[in-house]
């Protein structure tokens, strides 16, 4: 199975602050999709990102892909409060079936 | 896109008793789901890969007899937890496979009381 590590494990700003947080894997992958968890609540999926594509806008969100590195990020600009949630990627390749991380637990203050 | 309906959100039952949660793919059709399990602040861990029109593969440590799978649509996986336990409280979800990638289900929050 292809398993996503993300980092920082947590993650505290201010309101309007941007949130930065990574995501790297061991094998190739086709897509990279990111999600995000509240609490006690179930996956919501934020934004998929191709192999072949280096970076992805959606809303305040912006995904990079380094796939020499193995890695990607997820950047969430003027954060908000509701904003606040587990963030996890979900790498996939091929017939790999994606598995987490612990994810990065962002808070962000009012 | 593609939607993975899962039901129902929250059950609660007394121990000893099973509990069954349905996963359906809406758009598309499925002929492998995934579920996965989650306990409080943890990470989300693979239990198993549902077939259908086949038995289930079970990642390590996951009792097969425990948490029956069946997947006898393209469109429905079903995990039955049996003879639940407390500890078998938890958070489900289940995936699907679309075209393109992976999409999850809302969740099933299971207290076993």
């Amino acid at each position: 199975s292809q398993q996503g590590e993300e980092d920082p494990q947590a993650l505290s700003i201010q309101e309007g602050e941007n949130a930065t947080m990574n995501c790297s894997y061991k094998t190739s992958i086709n897509n990279l999709q990111w999600y995000r968890q509240n609490s006690g609540r179930g996956l919501v999926h934020l934004i998929l990102i191709r192999s072949n594509e280096r970076e992805k806008h959606s809303g305040r969100l912006r995904v990079t892909l380094d796939t020499s590195k193995k890695s990607s990020s997820l950047l969430i600009t003027a954060s908000r409060a509701a904003d606040t949630a587990s963030y996890f990627c979900a790498p996939s390749g091929g017939s790999y079936i994606p598995t987490f991380g612990r994810g990065t637990s962002l808070i962000v203050h009012p | 896109g593609a939607v993975v309906s899962q039901h129902p959100s929250r059950v609660i039952c007394k121990s000893g008793t099973s509990v069954k949660i349905e996963c359906r793919s809406l758009d598309f059709q499925a002929t492998t789901m995934f579920w996965y399990r989650q306990f409080p602040k943890q990470s989300l861990m693979l239990m198993a890969t549902s077939n259908e029109g086949s038995k289930a593969t079970y990642e390590q440590g996951v009792e097969k007899d425990k948490f029956l799978i069946n997947h006898a649509s393209l469109t429905l996986s079903t995990l039955t937890v049996t003879s639940a336990h407390p500890e078998d409280s938890s958070f489900y979800i289940c995936s699907a496979r679309p075209d393109y990638g992976y999409t999850f289900g809302s969740g099933t929050r299971l207290t076993v009381v």
